[in-house]
């Protein structure tokens, strides 16, 4: 069965630092995909990212950037620089393979981060 | 503008009272979905549908049901309401299978049965 976990409740950093979001996933499967959504005090979920297991690249987007590590089951999510305006509940998913799997994305229980000026 | 919208964004009832909450999309998306999210539980599937008259349980199908006759609509039915379904409802919309590709989510709807 596939799980996801952000160890991290809640994390609270004052504006500028760079903050490491971790999420550590388990899935028997060798095809999946991983996720990061966002969710801001107004609280509509935005998407963020999609990794597939078959692509190790990390990527950078701005002041954010995601480190897949299969060796380590970990799909972090860095924020550079942070700002008052990235404070929110960020959430990491997993779906497995091509088949049911795919249909029934696996959530963590969010990391809220709190920005401070 | 590509949306999702639901409706209602905020419910009170009571326990029994049958309820609808509807869901609309306009980006002509194959594949829907009902998540439930609840304090340090993240989101929990519902229910999804893959086409118009196909429709699946998710993690958590108990006293739900679901219904897709129209590519556009995918409400969300509480036959019964229990107060261990007050919680904040997202509909979600995706071009490919939820576990595969980006999903466009609504609003929520806050639900509070009492």
């Amino acid at each position: 069965a596939q799980k996801v976990t952000q160890a991290q409740t809640e994390i609270s950093v004052v504006e500028k630092e760079d903050v490491t979001l971790d999420c550590v996933y388990e899935t028997r499967d060798t095809t999946y995909y991983l996720f990061w959504y966002k969710q801001p005090p107004s609280g509509e979920l935005v998407f963020l990212i999609r990794r597939n297991s078959f692509d190790e690249q990390n990527e950078i987007s701005g002041r954010y950037s995601w480190n897949f590590q299969k060796s380590t089951s970990s799909f972090n999510f860095t924020i550079t620089a942070s700002q008052v305006v990235d404070s929110a509940v960020y959430f990491c998913a997993l779906s497995e393979g091509e088949g049911g799997g795919s249909y029934i994305p696996t959530f963590g229980r969010g990391t809220s981060l709190i920005v401070h000026p | 503008e590509a949306q999702v919208t639901q409706n209602p964004r905020y419910l009170i009832t009571v326990t029994g009272k049958k309820l609808t909450v509807t869901c609309s999309q306009n980006m002509n998306h194959e594949y829907m979905s009902w998540y439930r999210q609840d304090p340090g539980l993240g989101l929990r599937q519902i229910y999804y549908s893959m086409n118009v008259e196909v429709t699946d349980k998710g993690d958590v199908p108990e006293g739900y049901k679901v219904s897709r006759k129209e590519k556009r609509n995918f409400p969300l039915i509480l036959e019964s309401p229990s107060p261990n379904q007050t919680s904040l409802y997202f509909c979600a919309s995706s071009r490919r299978l939820a576990g595969i590709g980006e999903q466009f989510f609504g609003p929520g709807t806050r639900l509070t049965v009492l």
